[in-house]
Parts: C-alpha cells; sequence; structure tokens
C-alpha cells in the first residue's frame, strides 16, 4: 500500500500528558499538510510543509503544537501538556507538488484526552 | 464571515434523483476548487476538482464554479445509496497553499 499513513490510529492520554503523532506521505508528494477534525465539523487547518520547510501555521494553533518533517519525508506533530479540547480526529494529508493540491489522505490519529 | 460555508443538511433524496451540494468561499482570488467525500468514520476522499477555468464533468459529478457570486456546486446524477455521506467542499486560499474545507453537507440517498 503505497498510500499515506498514520500512526497510531488510537491515543488515549491524561490530561497534561504529551503526545506525538507520525505521518508518512505518498512517497513522491513533497507537500504535506496536517489537519483536525471534530465530529461534524470539517477538517480544520493546522499547518503544512513543502518538502522539510514548514510554510506556514494556522494563527488558531497554540503553541502547545509543533510540527516538524526533517529531510522532507515523515512529519511528526507534538501536542505538549494536551488538554480536553485536544481530542479530535487528526488527519495528515499529502499533495503531490506546488500547483497540484490534490489532497490524499491518512486513515487519522483519533486522540481522546481524559 | 466564515472562508468556506456550506449548508449542514441532512439532505435528503430520492434514488435515481440528482443530488444538488452547494458551497459560497469568501477568498476573491482563489482558482482551485475541491469536492471530498467522507463516509462516516472515515477519511476524507477526492471526488472532483475545478479551476478557476470552468466547470467539469466526470461520470455522474458536475462541478461547477460561478466565480462572480463564489459559489461552487456538485451535481450527482442518479444518485446511489452508496452516495449517502458527507461531501466537503474545499478551496485553495491564493495567498497560499493551504487548502481550507467548509463544514459539509450530510447527503441521504433513500430507497
Amino acid at each position: 500500500d503505497t498510500g499515506v499513513s498514520q500512526d497510531p490510529r488510537h491515543k488515549i492520554t491524561k490530561r497534561g500528558q504529551n503526545v506525538t503523532f507520525r505521518c508518512d506521505p505518498i512517497s513522491e508528494h513533497n507537500r504535506l499538510y496536517w489537519y483536525r477534525q471534530t465530529l461534524g465539523q470539517g477538517p480544520e487547518f493546522l499547518t503544512y510543509f513543502q518538502n522539510e520547510a514548514q510554510l506556514e501555521k494556522s494563527r488558531l494553533l497554540s503553541d502547545r503544537f509543533s510540527a516538524e518533517r526533517p529531510k522532507g519525508s515523515f512529519s511528526t506533530l507534538e501536542i505538549q501538556r494536551t488538554e480536553q479540547g485536544d481530542s479530535a480526529m487528526y488527519l495528515c494529508a499529502s499533495s503531490l507538488k506546488r500547483g497540484d493540491e490534490k489532497l490524499f489522505f491518512g486513515s487519522g490519529t483519533q486522540l481522546s484526552v481524559l | 464571515q466564515k472562508e468556506v460555508e456550506q449548508n449542514s443538511g441532512p439532505l435528503s433524496v430520492p434514488e435515481g434523483a440528482i443530488a444538488s451540494l452547494n458551497c459560497t468561499y469568501s477568498d476573491r482570488g482563489s482558482q482551485s476548487f475541491f469536492w471530498y467525500r467522507q463516509y462516516s468514520g472515515k477519511s476524507p476522499e477526492l471526488i472532483m476538482f475545478i479551476y478557476s477555468n470552468g466547470d467539469k464533468e466526470d461520470g455522474r459529478f458536475t462541478a461547477q464554479l460561478n466565480k462572480a457570486s463564489q459559489y461552487v456546486s456538485l451535481l450527482i446524477r442518479d444518485s446511489q445509496p452508496s452516495d449517502s455521506a458527507t461531501y466537503l467542499c474545499a478551496v485553495k486560499a491564493s495567498s497560499a497553499s493551504k487548502i481550507i474545507f467548509g463544514s459539509g453537507t450530510r447527503l441521504s440517498i433513500r430507497p
């Protein structure tokens, strides 16, 4: 399977703990996006990368959220000091290149903060 | 004002009829528009995309763009029960490559 891969599929954590999610994009795609989705809402943009460069981060995102894409391959999203409001599905998507922004999504990581 | 707005539905359409889904967007400079389908418990899947140069048809699906009114629509002909899902409208920002999604319209096809 050469689609977008996310790990883990589910994460349950206690409030105040740090969590990290991983995304492996489609191999030839150089753009990678992170979104957050809650029930009944559309995906909310968090950040995106062109290769290893983080080009934009949502102004709504607190400093507790950080993302990296070392070497322009896989990406990690870390949430520090989790809060109950962070509970959501975290979706990763990739696209081929600038000018071709058709997104291909992974299966997501469902985060539950207790 | 939300950047991409959709009626949340549910929109109920009889099998075999045409389903019409709409969204409006606020960024007048946007030139790329996408429709994604999301089944319950699954991730969004791209079904149509159009650019500012016109409408597009693919099988039972037609995407239409009205730039003057900042309005995008998706028509599904000969609706099938398998079309029952949430349809997400997405727009590429004119100033960057971020893709902004609407909240989605739930479509239900009744037999």
